[in-house]
């Protein structure tokens, strides 16, 4: 059965340094998705993505995230410039359709500030 | 105000009795209702969608939505071991944008 994977699966990181989680949505899909929950927290909507361009962002999504698809099977969500804050687990997830179409969810990456 | 709330729990039921779970959203232009099942330290896997009012049957859980009362539920027949976990509500606020609840933690006693 198809998956989404992400890699990697866990990841330290200093504060204010650059890094970049990766994801393969299901190859037949359009819409692809990044969603974070801080430990003990629940699941919150980052940004959703649809031909090459953002579909739609929260209000968590500023100026220090980014997300690209850079090539035909990878999507990728960058943090500019972490903050201890960042630190949370990041699931990327796919979709055929908007709407009403099931979202499937990756393996997520565990992301530690320090 | 929040977009979803549910009991965070824990709901613990005997096993084979029936686990009811609740949500209420604030948006009333939602049309997209979801439960997700979340296991410790895993991602969320579907369970069910609904969009019309009234009940969705699917195995052992039936999913309810009243749109004018903003409200929808999740109940689990015979109730096994394996069910235990977080169990998230989600509605889709946009085309894309779907907002969750906190989750409401279930555990099935044997």
């Amino acid at each position: 059965e198809p998956e989404v994977t992400q890699t990697p699966s866990h990841q330290v990181t200093q504060m204010g340094q650059e890094v970049i989680l990766r994801c393969v949505p299901i190859s037949n899909h359009l819409y692809f998705y990044w969603y974070r929950q801080i430990l003990g927290q629940k699941v919150e909507f980052l940004v959703s993505f649809y031909n090459n361009e953002i579909s739609e962002k929260s209000e968590i999504f500023d100026d220090q995230f980014s997300v690209e698809r850079p090539d035909g099977s990878n999507f990728t969500l960058k943090i500019r410039s972490t903050k201890l804050e960042d630190s949370a687990m990041y699931f990327c997830a796919s979709s055929l359709d908007r709407g009403a179409e099931t979202q499937y969810f990756g393996p997520g990456t565990r992301l530690l500030v320090l | 105000q929040k977009e979803v709330e549910q009991n965070s729990g824990p709901l613990s039921v005997p096993e084979g009795a029936i686990a009811s779970l609740n949500c209420t959203y604030s948006d009333r232009v939602s049309q997209s209702f979801f439960w997700y099942r979340q296991y410790s330290g895993k991602s969320p896997e579907l369970i069910m969608s609904i969009y019309s009012n009234g009940d969705k049957e699917d195995g052992r859980f039936t999913a309810q939505l009243n749109k004018a009362s903003q409200y929808v539920s999740l109940l689990i027949r015979d109730s096994q071991p394996s069910d235990s976990a977080t169990y998230l509500c989600a509605v889709l606020l946009g085309g894309t944008d779907m907002r969750f609840g906190a989750g409401t933690r279930l555990t099935v006693k044997p």
